[in-house]
C-alpha cells in the first residue's frame, strides 16, 4: 500500500521569509515523488520530482525539496517567498516497485502575505 | 502552443442530460488521464488510458465512459449528470505508463456544474 500525507491545511508565511510546505509517504519500496502547483483556476503544473540520486532537487520558480528517507518526507522549500508563489501545492508519490498508480495527497494552500 | 487542451472550459447543464468533456494533447505522450477535483480541492484519478488502451479505471459510476480514438485524443462522456457531478475535471498526459516516473502535464480544467 502507498499514501501521502500533506499535514498543513494552509501556511502563511510573510513575503521575503523562508517557506516550507510539509509532505510525507508511505510506500513499501523506494518512491517517486512530485510536487506540483496549481494557481486559482487554472490546472495543475510540475514543479519538481525525485526519482533517485541527490536528495535536494531543484524545481522550477526557486522551489527544492528534500528527500529524507528515515523520516519519509519530501518537503518543499524556498529561501525567500514572493506574493506570487500563493497557490495550491500538492504533493504525490508512487511505488517504484509496484504496478500502482500515482498517490496525491491533499493540498497545502501557501498565502504569501506582502 | 497550449500542450494539453480541454473543451468546453465551462459547463452548465440539468440534471439527468448527456454530456461530453474533450481532451487533446500535443506532447506525444503516451498515456492520458481524466480527474475530478471536488469543491474542497481534493484530487482523484478516474481514468487512465496508455496508447487508446483503458490502464486504470478507479471506482467511477459507470455512467462516466471515456474514449481515446487515439493517442493524442482523450474524451469524457457523462450520462444522466446528478448533482453529485459538479466539479473541475482535469485531462492530463505524460510520456510512458501511468506507472512510470514521468510528470504530468494538465489541462486547465473544465468546470462542471449540475443544477
Amino acid at each position: 500500500a502507498q499514501s501521502v500525507a500533506q499535514p498543513e491545511d494552509q501556511v502563511n508565511v510573510a513575503e521575503g521569509n523562508p517557506l516550507t510546505v510539509k509532505c510525507t509517504y508511505s510506500v513499501s519500496g523506494n518512491p517517486y515523488l512530485f510536487w506540483y502547483v496549481q494557481y486559482p483556476n487554472r490546472g495543475l503544473q510540475f514543479l519538481l520530482k525525485y526519482i533517485t540520486g541527490d536528495n535536494l532537487v531543484k524545481g522550477s520558480y526557486g522551489f527544492e525539496a528534500e528527500f529524507n528517507k528515515s523520516q519519509t518526507s519530501f518537503h518543499l522549500k524556498k529561501p525567500s517567498a514572493l506574493v506570487s508563489d500563493s497557490a495550491l501545492y500538492f504533493c504525490a508519490v508512487r511505488d517504484s516497485g509496484s504496478n500502482y498508480q500515482l498517490i496525491w495527497g491533499a493540498g497545502t494552500k501557501l498565502i504569501i502575505k506582502p | 502552443d497550449t500542450a494539453v487542451s480541454q473543451t468546453p472550459k465551462y459547463l452548465v447543464t440539468q440534471m439527468g442530460n448527456d454530456k461530453s468533456i474533450k481532451c487533446e494533447q500535443n506532447l506525444g505522450h503516451d498515456t492520458m488521464y481524466w480527474y475530478k477535483q471536488d469543491s474542497k480541492k481534493f484530487l482523484k484519478i478516474m481514468f487512465s488510458y496508455n496508447n487508446k488502451e483503458l490502464i486504470i479505471n478507479e471506482t467511477v459510476p459507470n455512467r462516466f465512459s471515456p474514449k481515446s480514438p487515439d493517442k493524442a485524443h482523450l474524451n469524457l462522456h457523462i450520462n444522466s449528470l446528478e448533482l453529485g457531478d459538479s466539479a473541475v475535471y482535469f485531462c492530463a498526459s505524460s510520456q510512458g505508463t501511468a506507472q512510470g516516473w514521468n510528470e504530468q502535464f494538465f489541462g486547465p480544467g473544465t468546470r462542471l456544474t449540475v443544477l
